[in-house]
């Protein structure tokens, strides 16, 4: 079975800090996906990655920025965290093939203080 | 533009009396639409592709039905177990390999 990892559960931050987010997935999958999630809008779309080194932003990239050296590792950096970006934040993937279906991780909940 | 619209954003049912869920699209071209079950604190869990109009999934007590317009997601004689946020999705012609989610379902069974 695919599986994706997000590295926290849960996450306690600072207003102003830097924050990183991880995700891994263990099935040599091209495409990559970082979403938040809060009640009442659904999943938004924060960032994509396609390949290594390859991203598009979604609706919502503003505060954030990602990073992927390598295919299976992809990650969200809030640059300055702020109370506005407390949220569920799911990763996931998915193969090489347009709009197959995703697979996710169980999520990072974040409470930024 | 691409929309998904879900009904109802909530739904409360008796243990055993079954419904049914709605994902209305307004896509360009439809390339799949997908189910997804995601249980609190949880990220979502996959549940059927369906393809073209007519195409009919079954899983336990769902099926997934799809016409031009909307797909359905009947839930039959349901249990507290079934209790979740039901996410549908679309992907849409023209090589994009990012789908566009409606905001959910909440289901809640009562015993």
């Amino acid at each position: 079975d695919v599986k994706v990892t997000q590295s926290s559960r849960y996450l306690v931050k600072r207003t102003g800090e830097k924050v990183f987010l991880e995700c891994v997935q263990d099935m040599d999958h091209e495409n990559m996906f970082w979403y938040r999630q809060d009640p009442g809008l659904g999943l938004r779309l924060i960032y994509f990655s396609y390949d290594v080194k390859m991203k598009e932003k979604g609706d919502i990239p503003e505060g954030y920025s990602v990073s992927r050296e390598k295919k299976e590792r992809f990650s969200l950096i809030l640059e300055s965290a702020s109370t506005n970006q407390t949220s569920m934040y799911l990763c996931a993937s998915s193969p090489g093939t347009a709009n197959e279906k995703l697979f996710f991780g169980s999520g990072t909940q974040l409470s930024v203080l | 533009e691409d929309q998904v619209t879900q009904s109802p954003e909530a739904l409360r049912l008796q243990e055993g009396e079954s419904s049914s869920l709605n994902c209305s699209y307004t896509v360009s071209g439809l390339r799949g639409l997908f189910w997804y079950r995601q249980d609190p604190g949880k990220g979502p869990e996959f549940l059927f592709t369906l393809y073209s109009a007519g195409e009919e999934k079954e899983k336990e007590r769902l099926k997934a039905t799809l016409t031009k317009k909307e797909s359905f997601l009947h839930i039959t004689a349901p249990k507290p177990e079934d209790s979740a946020t039901y996410l549908c999705a679309v992907g849409v012609t023209g090589g994009s390999y990012i789908p566009t989610f409606g905001r959910g379902t909440s289901l809640i069974v009562h015993p």
